[in-house]
């Protein structure tokens, strides 16, 4: 089945880019959105984005201007760059399969264990 | 402040049933299907209930969803020690064009 793994690394110093990848393994990646989702200590879920195997993307309004997500179908892996961060940006980060056909939506069907990220100099 | 609204916290005793809400907004849950995802302490979150009200292979059937409007529920019938956990709505939202998530309701089993 399926599995997803979060690498990158796990301190970040304020003003730099944050960057993650996350490794599928055990499946394709075509047909499929791939999401980021952070948590920060303490507190709930927040959506980054996601982008379709095909590369089209879509961010949270409120990230917009320092994210880019990224696929390499080929080497089946997407990454995450999230720069200009602050200690705000400190949280476990996810990454999950996101199945949508059409208007369905089937959910996040597998995620990845999370990879705590700490932003401090 | 989340878009989607939840009661921070929820307890029963076990055997109990219990139900956990989730309000939204014509942009989200009028007009779009929910999710329910379950985190139990210190893991990743765990697709619980996707479509409003389908069990993923896998999932107890004492797991249900429903929707209705701009609310959608979430009831555990059975109540165990082991459904402690942290339980979040989810949702796209027209507006925002993106996912939006509920606060999170902690569950404690009494």
């Amino acid at each position: 089945q399926v599995q997803l793994q979060e690498s990158g690394p796990g301190l970040v110093k304020p003003s730099e880019t944050l960057s993650l990848t996350c490794t599928v393994s055990g499946g394709s990646m075509n047909s499929y959105y791939w999401s980021w989702i952070r948590q920060p200590p303490g507190k709930g879920l927040e959506w980054i984005g996601y982008i379709y195997y095909s590369g089209s993307t879509k961010y949270n309004p409120s990230l917009k201007s320092r994210v880019i997500i990224s696929v390499d179908t080929a080497n089946t892996y997407f990454s995450l760059r999230l720069r200009s961060v602050t200690a705000a940006d400190t949280a476990v980060y996810y990454c999950a399969r996101d199945v949508r056909r059409g208007y369905f939506d089937y959910g996040m069907d597998v995620w990845g264990q999370g990879t705590t990220v700490t932003v401090s100099s | 402040q989340s878009v989607l609204t939840q009661p921070p916290s929820a307890s029963g005793t076990p055997g109990q049933r219990v139900t956990i809400s989730c309000s939204g907004s014509r942009s989200n849950l009028k007009t779009n299907t929910v999710n329910w995802y379950q985190q139990l302490p210190g893991t990743a979150p765990k697709l619980l209930i996707y479509s409003n009200d389908q069990r993923p292979s896998g999932v107890s059937d004492r797991f249900s969803g429903s929707k209705s409007g701009t609310s959608s529920s979430l009831a555990i019938s059975g109540l165990q020690s082991e459904d402690e956990a942290d339980y979040y709505c989810a949702a796209w939202d027209d507006s925002l064009n993106g996912v939006v998530f509920g606060g999170g309701t902690k569950l404690t089993v009494l």
